[in-house]
Parts: structure tokens; sequence; C-alpha cells
């Protein structure tokens, strides 16, 4: 079965430190990955996503960002995180078939002060 | 303005009361999810559907491709039926609603 790892499950940072947030699939091949960032009383965005290793699209301009080093492992970072960088953030896995059913990490929430 | 619409945006509801929430998209589609965001955050998938009606329990999912429209039903809903109900679907990437927020009372 497929399961996703998602991992630290909170995280506490300085205004200006580095940011990496580790998002792994198992049990399935290429799947579809994203992260997905949800403000404090906002809607899911999408941050971005990937078809296969080493293809990223950007969704939103920001200072942070995304890469596929392996099949399985989608990594966020930030080289400095900005206040308005807090939220909780959500990396999800999908067959590339339009009607695969998605399913979620467990989510990080990220305080940066 | 949104890609996909969700109402009503906040619901309260007392024990037992039979919930709708309705999901209204833009652009065709060959499929919807219906989530299930608990208070922690942590999100589990309800439904995938295509066509007709799904149903899981006191959940029920239904579709309508030609209108655009997509309806979450809980029927005799129940304190742990509170959470953030999201409806969205998958091109390349997944395009999410704005959520519809439940609570419901003993």
């Amino acid at each position: 079965s497929q399961t996703i790892h998602q991992w630290p499950a909170t995280l506490v940072q300085p205004v200006g430190s580095p940011l990496s947030l580790e998002c792994t699939v198992e049990g399935t091949s290429n799947p579809n990955l994203y992260w997905y960032r949800q403000a404090a009383g906002r809607g899911l965005q999408l941050l971005f996503y990937s078809v296969g290793i080493g293809q990223i699209s950007s969704e939103v301009p920001q200072n942070l960002s995304a890469s596929r080093p392996q099949d399985r492992q989608f990594i966020l970072s930030s080289k400095k995180l900005l206040l308005s960088d807090s939220g909780f953030y959500l990396c999800a896995w999908s067959l590339s078939d339009r009607r695969a059913i998605l399913t979620f990490g467990s989510g990080t929430r990220l305080t940066v002060v | 303005k949104n890609e996909v619409e969700q109402s009503p945006q906040n619901l309260t509801a007392q024990e037992g009361e039979f919930i709708t929430i309705n999901c209204s998209y833009s652009v065709g589609i060959s499929a919807l999810h219906w989530l299930q965001q608990h208070p922690g955050g942590g999100i589990v998938s309800l439904f995938m559907l295509s066509s007709g009606k799904k149903k899981h329990g006191r959940l029920i999912a239904t579709i309508n491709i030609q209108e655009k429209h997509s309806s979450l039903h809980i029927t005799a809903s129940h304190p742990r039926d509170s959470a953030v109900y999201i409806c969205a679907y998958n091109t390349d990437k997944l395009i999410f609603g704005t959520g519809t927020r439940l609570q419901v009372f003993p």
C-alpha cells in the first residue's frame, strides 16, 4: 500500500533562518507531488507541483523553492524565512491520472518568530 | 474569483441535523474530490467522483458534471463531524475550494 511521510510535524524558526521540509512517498512510482500552504484562517494555496524528477512548477512567487531529487521525494526549502511564511504546510501525492485519489501528508505547522 | 466556489463558508448545526455543503466550479472537469480537514490540520480524502452519487456511512456526495455542481451531505450529523470540508478538482494540479467550516453542537 502507498504511504506518504512528511516531517517535521511542527517547527519554530527565527526570521532569516533556512527551511527544509521533506516529503516522501512509498509504494508507488512516478507520482504527482504537491506542496500546499494554509495560512491561519485561510484556504489551501498551491505552492509547487511536480510531475516527475527535476520537474517543478511554481504557482506563487515567493522566497520558497522546491526540489525533487528522487522520484518519491519532494523537498520544500527557503534560504531566509519571513514572518509571512508561517502556516501549515501540506505535502500531497496522486497518480498522474486526473481522476486519481489525492492523499495528503500529516502536515507541518511552521511558526516563524 | 476563485475557480471553485463553496457555500456556505461557515455552518453550525445541532447534532442530528442534515447538512448540505455545495461546490460549484467554472471549468469542465472529469472528477471532483471532497476532502475533510480536522482541527489539527490533517486532511483526508472523503470522495472522488465523476458522476452520480457516492455514499460512505453517513456521508453522501453527488455531482452534476453538466451543471458543474457538487454537493456533500451529512445525515444525522454528530459533533465529531466538525471540520473544514473542501472540494477540489485535479488537472495537472489541484484546484481547491475555499472550504466550509462546519461545527456540530451536541
